[in-house]
């Protein structure tokens, strides 16, 4: 069974500083894995998709990586923003089980200004 | 559309009654997908949709979860003799086909059982 786990649970930060959130899985068996941003009171909103096929994806300051090998991911954010604050949750689709994706419980980050 | 639309946004129900909760994925996206998120915590997976293929239920709780989809279109999520554990946020995503695609979330069912 896939589990995910993502460290840490919450990170404050001060304004500008770079950062980086965990994400790790226990089947490297996956098809892709995505991270998103939820806002509290809000629905999810897609940052960046890692096909298992790729090492990296990039999106404005957003910087997301895959090793399949390890079961490890991380989403860089370069430059933070008190906008960047939300909770950052990571979710993997395992092949056999195509379009189940299994949620990390999310880190929560607070960019101070 | 613009986006996936979930019905209602808010519901307070009580013990023991039945509620439905109503998905409009984005036009086109063949797979859809329903999520429980509890206070605090991270999605959970409950069933997973795509085209006319057999639901994948397995993550359903309990036999008093349900769940159906006309088509490609409205999907709604039936819970009978709710109990306070089903408190929880409801999300639905849709993606254009299995997995390899991009989940599109609605902004999820918020679902209160006194």
């Amino acid at each position: 069974k896939q589990e995910v786990t993502q460290i840490p649970a919450a990170l404050s930060v001060p304004e500008g500083e770079n950062l980086v959130l965990n994400c790790s899985f226990t089947d490297s068996a996956i098809y892709n894995l995505q991270w998103f941003r939820q806002d509290p009171g809000k629905g999810l909103t897609s940052l960046l998709l890692i096909q298992s096929s790729q090492r990296e994806q990039t999106s404005g300051r957003l910087n997301a990586s895959l090793d399949k090998s390890s079961g490890r991911s991380t989403l860089y954010i370069a430059a933070s923003q008190p906008g960047d604050s939300a909770t950052y949750l990571c979710a993997v689709n395992v092949y056999t089980n195509a379009g189940k994706s299994t949620f990390g419980d999310g880190t929560t980050l607070t960019v101070k200004p | 559309g613009a986006g996936v639309s979930q019905s209602p946004s808010n519901k307070v129900t009580e013990k023991g009654k039945d509620v439905e909760l109503r998905c409009d994925p984005i036009s086109g996206h063949t797979a859809l997908y329903w999520y429980r998120q509890r206070l605090g915590q991270g999605l959970e997976f409950l069933i997973y949709f795509q085209g006319n293929s057999a639901p994948d239920k397995s993550g359903l709780p309990s036999d008093r979860f349900s769940a159906e989809r006309t088509g490609e279109s409205v999907s709604t999520l039936t819970i009978q003799r709710t109990q306070q554990e089903d408190s929880a946020v409801y999300l639905c995503a849709s993606s254009r086909d299995r997995g390899s695609n991009i989940q599109y979330f609605g902004a999820g069912t918020r679902l209160s059982v006194l």
